[in-house]
């Protein structure tokens, strides 16, 4: 059964860093692509990054370009997102997902507010 | 940027009947491969979202044959035929032709 789970969520204030982490299984995580994707409370989807299976290209929504980083450690079937500059509007539910979009973790809450 | 621009649903909907939800791309998704890069997803209240509907109309792996989708390069509709308890939700398109990968803003089900 395929498997994500989303940690490392929390409050922080405005400007602070945080580094989400999705770890999987029941699948070969290192043959595929992986998103995240985040949930403002209340509204609609938004893709925020991609990283190929291979580390070899990653892409991000202009709303995160410059302050998050999406990375991955395939020995350790681990997606990551550090989050940097922290902003209110960063205040959303993260999901990981497979490439296809095929499955999601749970999400994970992550609130930026003084 | 491809906008992805979703229509609403008459709501309530009564049990039984058929639903069709349409979306709107800015761009057509119809790749020269011949294939369309769209999906649609249904996120229950409280949960993560689901994948239903893949290249805009292959079903993903366990879903319902009450869920069909269909359409051109730039106009689609999901449609739900007899309507459910367990549809309930609000129902989203999404791109994959380019990135940034971009969704409609979701179209709410409920029940009538």
């Amino acid at each position: 059964e395929v498997q994500l789970v989303e940690s490392g969520g929390g409050l922080v204030q405005p400007g602070s860093s945080l580094k989400l982490s999705c770890v999987a299984s029941g699948f070969t995580f290192s043959s595929y692509n992986m998103h995240w994707i985040r949930q403002a409370p209340k509204k609609g989807l938004e893709w925020i990054a991609l990283i190929y299976y291979d580390s070899s290209n990653k892409y991000y929504a202009d709303s995160v370009k410059g302050r998050f980083t999406i990375s991955r450690d395939n020995s350790k079937n681990t997606l990551y997102l550090e989050m940097n500059s922290l902003r209110s509007e960063d205040t959303a539910m993260y999901y990981c997902a497979h490439s296809g979009g095929s499955h999601w973790g749970q999400g994970v809450m992550v609130t930026v507010s003084s | 940027d491809i906008v992805m621009t979703q229509g609403a649903l008459p709501n309530p909907v009564p049990s039984g009947e058929s639903a069709s939800i349409t979306c709107q791309s800015s761009k057509s998704l119809l790749h020269s491969n011949g294939k369309t890069y769209l999906n649609w997803y249904l996120q229950r209240p409280g949960q993560s979202p689901q994948l239903l509907i893949y290249w805009m109309s292959t079903r993903a792996s366990g879903v319902s044959d009450r869920f069909s989708g269909s359409g051109s390069g730039t106009d689609f509709t999901l449609k739900i035929s007899s309507v459910e308890a367990e549809d309930v939700g609000v129902y989203y398109c999404q791109q994959f032709l380019e990135y940034p990968r971009t969704f409609g803003a979701g179209t709410k089900l409920e029940l009538k």
